[in-house]
């Protein structure tokens, strides 16, 4: 399966804890976006990244949360000192290029992050 | 501020029948809009997408139409099958540059046997 892979599928963090979830993009595809989905709700943006770059970061907390996509390696989405707020499902997907052009993003089954 | 808005949270019609799944923006300025399908525990899967120049776009059993006047969008699956048993998802993307897409809150579609 050459699809968008993330894991851990499930995570579990007590409060304060580090919780870091990874992502890799499919083969070909240089543009990775991180979701985040709350119960009862739909998929909201938090960040876009290509290679070494950061594209948009509109839609992350302003503390606590970092985005990262190396030149070797998944993407990897860090949450530092975590609440139980932050329990949600985390999406990641990949495009070959940007979304502007309607390419479609294809996503990954997403890690399930639970906060005690 | 809910630019995409899924004002249905759940549909259920019969196997053989029609589907219809509605979706509203805000934004004029979105350059493509996509369908999402997602299963329990699993992430979206995408079914079609119609480009903001379009009024219809068809691919087998889906068929999405755009009415930029009235800035609504619906999906349509016909004959619709237990198989499409799931959560849908419209999203907007665009103006162009920015890579985000903007979803819906979903509608839950159950079609019976």
């Amino acid at each position: 399966n050459a699809g968008v892979m993330q894991n851990p599928r499930h995570l579990v963090r007590r409060r304060g804890q580090e919780a870091r979830l990874r992502c890799s993009p499919m083969k070909g595809h240089s543009h990775v976006y991180w979701y985040r989905q709350l119960p009862e709700e739909g998929l909201k943006f938090m960040v876009y990244l290509q290679k070494e770059n950061i594209i948009d970061e509109s839609g992350m907390p302003k503390e606590r949360f970092s985005a990262e996509f190396p030149k070797e390696g998944p993407s990897i989405l860090r949450i530092q000192q975590v609440v139980r707020g932050d329990s949600a499902a985390y999406f990641c997907a990949s495009s070959p290029t940007g979304s502007g052009d309607g390419q479609p993003q294809h996503f990954g089954d997403g890690t399930r992050l639970s906060i005690l | 501020d809910q630019q995409v808005k899924q004002n249905s949270p759940s549909l259920s019609v019969q196997e053989g029948r029609i589907s219809i799944l509605n979706c509203d923006y805000t934004n004029s300025m979105f350059d493509y809009f996509l369908w999402y399908k997602k299963y329990p525990a699993e992430g979206p899967t995408f079914l079609i997408s119609i480009s903001s120049i379009k009024d219809k776009n068809e691919d087998g059993r889906f068929t999405v139409f755009l009415n930029k006047s009235a800035k609504h969008l619906s999906l349509h699956i016909v004959p619709s099958q237990p198989g499409d048993s799931a959560v849908y998802f419209c999203a907007a993307s665009g103006p162009s540059n920015t890579g985000k897409l903007i979803f819906g809150q979903g509608t839950t579609l159950q079609v019976k046997p």
